[in-house]
């Protein structure tokens, strides 16, 4: 079973347009993190979201951490290609030392 | 280094073979990871270590996969005796601390046993 359950799968969507993907767990997270990750390259951390209902942006992007600390999004306003690849969510399963458990990640294609 | 160094980019190995990758974390990270990424994008946690100690190998196969962080030698993932399944993505990640710590990636090592 699959930790972090990341939806959709795959988007592909106009240079212009606004986009929402999600990051559930029916486990609480103490905090979950972004990454996007682009063909041949390491992820990259986009954000860490730490409280419940804490909402963090960054230029186009906007994410919100769930009240209950168990989902989490990442909005995307006016996508353009530079957004394009995979997007995962990452989070700690359990307090303490445990290392990152990643989603499967929504990949995004935003076409000029 | 400024960067998370992984090398060889890519390795080919005959079914059999043995396979190692190596890892320079960031200078003063004290914490390694390695994971796995197979083609459905999922990452496989497989072992941490806290500068050249195992911190974490709940993630490792129990079986032909060993892995070492010496002092001033790069970080070590050895795969003895490949199978087809061992293709994929491995990417090291090294960070300040081991729980909530963002992740710094290297660009991977992208293993295919023929």
């Amino acid at each position: 079973t699959q930790l972090l359950e990341q939806s959709p799968q795959f988007l592909s969507i106009q240079e212009g347009e606004n986009l929402t993907v999600y990051c559930n767990s029916s486990s609480v997270f103490s905090s979950l993190q972004w990454y996007r990750q682009e063909p041949g390259e390491g992820p990259v951390l986009l954000v860490t979201v730490v409280t419940g209902g804490e909402v963090k942006k960054l230029k186009r992007l906007t994410f919100q951490f769930g009240d209950a600390r168990k989902d989490s999004s990442l909005h995307i306003t006016a996508a353009q290609p530079g957004d394009t690849g995979l997007y995962l969510c990452a989070g700690p399963p359990n307090s303490g030392n445990t290392p990152l458990v990643f989603g499967k990640g929504t990949r995004l294609s935003v076409i000029a | 280094g400024e960067e998370v160094a992984q090398t060889p980019k890519h390795l080919v190995r005959g079914e059999g073979q043995k396979a190692k990758l190596y890892c320079a974390p960031i200078k003063g990270h004290s914490y390694v990871f390695w994971y796995q990424q197979v083609l459905k994008n999922e990452f496989k946690f497989l072992i941490s270590f806290q500068n050249e100690n195992v911190f974490d190998e709940t993630g490792m196969p129990k079986e032909r996969f060993s892995a070492k962080c010496l002092p001033n030698s790069p970080c070590s993932l050895e795969i003895q005796a490949t199978k087809l399944e061992d293709s994929a993505v491995y990417f090291c990640a090294s960070s300040h601390r081991h729980d909530n710590s963002p992740l710094h990636f290297g660009n991977g090592t992208r293993l295919t046993v023929t």
